[in-house]
């Protein structure tokens, strides 16, 4: 699976949008990127996934470009509460995602 | 639906001692994995299953054996601990029948002393 690159942490105001970005230069026609997040010491929660439309749920937004080697996560209105650590991954769904890597993610400080 | 339950939420072991970490999941998932997480660091694979009677070694799979011997469950077994497996660990299951993610259970905190 291909690996990502992401900003070790970031700030957002709360009410404002968040906008995480991801870097995955080496991603295969047949991966798809998956965001998860990790409140505090709980464990961590899918977010959203896509393969390269972009993509929206109740959570958040998902943006890849167009040549797929890079993402952003989008949270439309970040409330203290999306104080967490959030992962981007990459993995090839063909293969079942038996081995599903994490990387260092990006902490999110949303302030008051 | 209880969804992934871990259990015990705290265990501190004495170097040497062994253990099974406990996960189960009524959800009838058939892929289970088993991560740990060192203070202020990512999470790592230790081994995961496909199935029920099939397993295989994750990142660090050293010092932890695991078996599948039914759908629902997916035990974690340390052989001798040592203080280097002082970490969180979170099991995880996921279905084959759709493309979401992993749903976590919350974790067994462990302390080898």
């Amino acid at each position: 699976d291909a690996k990502t690159t992401q900003p070790p942490s970031m700030d957002c105001a709360e009410g404002r949008a968040a906008n995480l970005p991801c870097n995955h230069s080496t991603i295969s026609g047949n991966e798809y990127v998956y965001w998860y997040r990790q409140i505090h010491s709980q464990g961590p929660q899918y977010i959203i996934h896509g393969l390269k439309n972009n993509e929206t749920n109740e959570m958040a937004s998902l943006i890849i470009t167009e040549d797929r080697k890079s993402s952003t996560l989008i949270l439309p209105h970040a409330t203290l509460r999306d104080t967490a650590v959030y992962y981007c991954i990459v993995r090839s769904f063909s293969t079942g995602g038996f081995k599903t890597i994490f990387g260092a993610g990006t902490r999110l400080f949303v302030k008051a | 639906n209880a969804g992934v339950t871990q259990t015990p939420k705290f265990q501190v072991l004495k170097t040497g001692q062994s253990m099974t970490l406990q996960c189960a999941q009524d959800m009838n998932h058939e892929y289970m994995s088993w991560y740990r997480q060192d203070p202020g660091m990512g999470l790592r694979l230790i081994h995961y299953s496909v199935g029920a009677g099939i397993t295989d070694q994750g990142e660090v799979p050293n010092g932890y054996n695991v078996s599948r011997s039914t759908t629902e469950d997916f035990p974690l077994r340390l052989l001798s601990a040592a203080p280097s497996q002082t970490s969180v660990y979170f099991c995880a299951s996921r279905s084959t029948g759709s493309d979401y993610g992993y749903t976590f259970g919350s974790g067994t905190r462990l302390t080898v002393v």
